[in-house]
């Protein structure tokens, strides 16, 4: 089983409202990663969560707040954002085997499709 | 830093035609490289990687990539093409000890009746 769930599939909010994106993984996976997607562009990285512990942040605004409260679950708390920020936001989980021989593949999410109003 | 490039933002095949997706990466060290799919408003699906165990690596959907180190490439093929292999195909590049995935700009394929 390789599935990433990802909840909502959309979402509308205005740019005063304060929303939540949510991500669930059960293959055991250790790493989990936060990425938007414009469109006809590639994903772009925002976050890195290893082991629960945030081990990258992609320099991402404030208004974007991930919070990874197990192994299984992340969460991406919006707040304040803007019409630009309207995009695919993908989740993706990976192995996170600690060895260098591994390719640590990482496992999308069907993603969320945000339109900031 | 590494990167990846994919010659050819859209490739146009007739149905029942050879399909090739091209990628290249810029790395001395051979990277982990991938292949995934994305259909409309849908998430990104693995359709295979390279791993070093083996040059030709067989994926999903009769798509099959090849690593040449001579030529820092990973092309994608697919003997012949069906109506529902049109979608955005990424290249993808990890470096050995690195979390980042590093994403090509993307191909659309269109499969033409």
């Amino acid at each position: 089983d390789t599935e990433v769930t990802q909840t909502p599939k959309h979402l509308v909010m205005g740019m005063t409202n304060k929303k939540s994106l949510k991500c669930e993984q059960h293959m055991g996976h250790r790493a989990m990663y936060w990425y938007k997607q414009k469109a006809k562009k590639p994903p772009e990285l925002m976050f890195v969560y290893s082991y629960e512990k945030l081990s990258i942040n992609e320099s991402v605004p404030s208004r974007f707040s991930p919070e990874c409260p197990n192994s299984s679950l992340l969460n991406l708390h919006l707040h304040a954002l803007q019409p630009e920020d309207s995009a695919l936001y993908l989740c993706a989980s990976s192995q996170m085997v600690p060895t260098a021989y591994s390719t640590d593949t990482q496992y999308f999410g069907p993603g969320t499709r945000l339109t900031v109003l | 830093a590494q990167s990846v490039t994919q010659l050819g933002s859209h490739v146009s095949v007739s149905e029942g035609a050879l399909v090739l997706l091209r990628c290249n990466y810029s790395s001395s060290v051979p990277p982990y490289l991938f292949w995934y799919v994305q259909y409309p408003n849908q998430g990104l699906q693995l359709l295979l990687k390279y791993t070093s165990a083996a040059t030709l690596v067989k994926g999903i959907n009769g798509f099959e990539a090849e690593f040449k180190k001579s030529e820092t490439s990973f092309h994608l093929t697919k003997p012949s093409a069906h109506m529902s292999d049109a979608a955005e195909y990424f290249c993808a590049v990890r470096n050995i000890g690195n979390e980042k995935l590093t994403f090509g700009t993307g191909t659309r394929l269109t499969i033409i009746p």
